[in-house]
């Protein structure tokens, strides 16, 4: 899975399967994390989001887990559609007062789906 | 919808030139942002603003400047464009509010020959 700061992996699916994106983060205190997903010749698109008070969150098709206790975060993709192949990456925001927008990205998943 | 809008898509300038890239929001956003988005190394925040005429340092900050006139509209400045700053740059907006994700415009694509 993904880390921030590590090379990009990639994930190859079949047309309807589930998705499973990782991201690992290190900074205990960050307490707002953010998906997004970057198509080819485009910017990053936001999906989900999740708050360090929750474990789960849930949108169309997409679901958001957050783990605590092992700084995990993932993605979920149900019924994975050719039109999901793209770059997803995760981000985290530590709220440290201040200039406290600044979000920490990782380096992203390249999703493969095949028909 | 949040719509961010990036003037240019492509552009192409010379060594020592100066480039301005124009970044526009239609959300009443306090916070803009500039990164550049390089192959294995992710995203990397060169400036931020969070009001009118106030500006922040990013990660990497050097070679740049930014110019934020008005709420809706923040520039990046390549005061000496050098070849090492051929990349891809997106600008992003977002509330005040902490719990609010960026939204980000469609990147311009910059080529410094």
């Amino acid at each position: 899975g993904e880390s921030v700061g590590l090379h990009l992996p990639t994930l190859s699916v079949q047309e309807g399967d589930n998705s499973i994106i990782n991201c690992a983060y290190s900074n205990s205190a960050s307490d707002y994390f953010i998906w997004y997903k970057q198509e080819s010749g485009k910017g990053p698109q936001f999906i989900i989001d999740i708050r360090s008070n929750m474990d789960k969150r849930q949108g169309q098709r997409v679901t958001v887990l957050l783990n605590k206790t092992v700084k995990h975060l993932s993605l979920q993709i149900a019924a994975t559609q050719p039109g999901d192949s793209a770059v997803y990456f995760c981000a985290e925001n530590t709220n440290s007062g201040g200039s406290n927008y600044k979000l920490t990205f990782g380096k992203g998943t390249l999703l493969t789906v095949n028909p | 919808d949040v719509k961010v809008t990036q003037s240019s898509r492509y552009l192409v300038k010379r060594t020592g030139e100066k480039v301005f890239l124009e970044c526009v929001q239609d959300m009443d956003h306090e916070n803009m942002f500039w990164y550049r988005q390089d192959p294995g190394l992710g995203l990397r925040l060169i400036y931020f603003s969070y009001d009118v005429k106030m500006k922040e340092k990013g990660d990497i900050p050097e070679g740049y400047s930014v110019s934020r006139e008005k709420k809706e509209r923040f520039s990046l400045i390549l005061e000496s464009a050098s070849t090492n700053q051929t990349s891809m740059y997106l600008c992003a907006s977002s509330s005040w509010d902490y719990y609010q994700p960026q939204h980000f415009g469609d990147g311009t694509r910059l080529s410094i020959l």
